[in-house]
């Protein structure tokens, strides 16, 4: 099983649409959550943080649920220019070895 | 905020030279570098860990003699391609964070293409 899951999608939808992404952890000492948003060829741009308590940025709203160790992006009113392929990033606590775990990211394409 | 450089942006180089890349800090000092490639329509993939005054850590199936990781300050880290060959052109990433459970701040990014 991999360390973060997501699904690849793409998640073709209508400009003005709702569209929510989730992203499965396995490792319960996972300690800090992130969304990165990154465009075709470019490098990942940190989208928001994800808290305990859930936090909304303008029509992105992060959830987190540890209990059953999943993170969720929702995007509400989709524009074109929202297109790109968001990453979950997850750090754990293994210091030893690789502490910081990419999703392989879930493609969106808002279409007119 | 937290920049990164990396630098060059592109590279194109012939077959069997070496290649080296550089990820800077400006603004604070990263006790961490991270080093990724990423090819074509694909995510991200780490290839190693680079502690301060340590060896790197090398992901699975990433070969530590091909790609030479140096992080010998707090604010500079690099990564040399040896003897590159066309099967390492990609899309190579640094980023770096100042403490354990922070952001990470990503370089721009560097396109390798090996003749």
């Amino acid at each position: 099983r991999k360390e973060v899951e997501q699904d690849p999608g793409p998640f073709n939808v209508p400009e003005g649409a709702t569209v929510a992404f989730n992203c499965t952890y396995s490792n319960s000492a996972s300690q800090s959550f992130f969304w990165y948003r990154q465009d075709c060829r470019k490098e990942p741009k940190l989208l928001m943080s994800v808290y305990s308590s859930g936090n909304e940025d303008g029509r992105f709203t992060a959830q987190l649920n540890r209990a059953s160790q999943y993170i969720s992006l929702l995007i509400r009113d989709s524009k074109l220019s929202d297109s790109a392929t968001y990453l979950c990033v997850v750090n754990s606590l293994d210091t030893g070895r690789r502490a910081l775990t990419f999703g392989s990211g879930t493609r969106l394409q808002v279409q007119p | 905020g937290a920049v990164v450089s990396q630098h060059p942006s592109r590279v194109i180089c012939k077959s069997g030279t070496s290649v080296k890349i550089e990820c800077r800090s400006l603004d604070f000092q990263a006790t961490t570098m991270f080093w990724y490639r990423q090819f074509p329509k694909k995510s991200l993939m780490l290839m190693a860990t680079s502690n301060e005054g340590s060896k790197a850590t090398y992901e699975q199936g990433v070969e530590k003699d091909k790609f030479l990781i140096n992080h010998a300050s707090l604010t500079l880290s690099t990564l040399t391609v040896t003897s590159a060959h066309p099967e390492d052109s990609s899309f190579y990433i640094c980023s770096a964070r100042r403490r354990e459970r922070e952001k990470l701040f990503f370089g721009s990014g560097t396109q390798l293409s090996v003749l």
